[in-house]
């Protein structure tokens, strides 16, 4: 059974302040991806890293994906209130497209 | 309008009660799953079909069954509902090359 667990589970973090969110999975992939959820709405797609090594950015936040450590981390620079939201990431099994998400990371960031 | 959009979006309903989810997406993805949201949990899929005449078991499908009617509409039914099968449900699609899911507004479920 694949397994994707993230730390921390809840950040709470002041503004202007530097943090990594981590995830990692029990078995081979070929592709992570980070969403973004507000309270009360539906998922967003964030970042999708397709190969070992990948790194993607987009203002504040910057995913990278190492795929022989099974890890994959999701940066935040200089947090605003903004990205106060939860932060789920998900691997898909090569062999049948399933995805397999991650508890969450639920960040506040506090002004 | 939203690309995919599920109906209801709140539902009450009571033990051993038959319910039907729907969703229906305008993306032209062929692939589209179900996931049931719980505190805690992350999400879980349920079903996932991959086109018309493919329909697979997820992770959690006991207790669940799935109609994909033509390749914009995907259908969950509680057979008998039970008050653990209250959740917030997640219908996503994706394309065969990215991967990349997205995701209907969500309905929120209450079994008593």
């Amino acid at each position: 059974e694949l397994k994707v667990e993230q730390n921390p589970l809840f950040l709470s973090m002041q503004e202007g302040k530097n943090y990594t969110i981590y995830c990692n999975y029990s078995t081979t992939s070929d592709r992570l991806y980070w969403y973004r959820q507000d309270p009360g709405k539906s998922l967003e797609s964030l970042f999708v890293l397709l190969s070992n090594g990948a790194v993607k950015q987009e203002g504040r936040l910057m995913a990278s994906l190492d795929t022989k450590a099974r890890l994959s981390t999701l940066h935040i620079t200089a947090a605003v209130h903004d990205l106060s939201a939860t932060y789920f990431c998900a691997v898909d099994i090569a062999t049948g497209n399933q995805f397999y998400f991650g508890t969450g990371t639920s960040l506040t960031v506090i002004p | 309008d939203a690309d995919v959009t599920q109906t209801p979006r709140n539902r009450i309903t009571k033990t051993g009660k038959r319910i039907m989810l729907e969703c229906s997406q305008t993306k032209g993805h062929d692939r589209m799953y179900w996931y049931r949201q719980d505190p805690g949990l992350g999400l879980r899929l349920i079903y996932y079909s991959f086109d018309v005449k493919d329909i697979n078991k997820g992770e959690i499908s006991d207790g669940y069954s799935v109609s994909r009617q033509a390749q914009a509409k995907f259908s969950l039914s509680l057979e008998s509902a039970i008050p653990n099968q209250t959740a917030l449900y997640f219908c996503a699609t994706s394309d065969w090359g990215r991967g990349t899911q997205y995701f209907g507004p969500g309905t929120r479920l209450l079994v008593l």
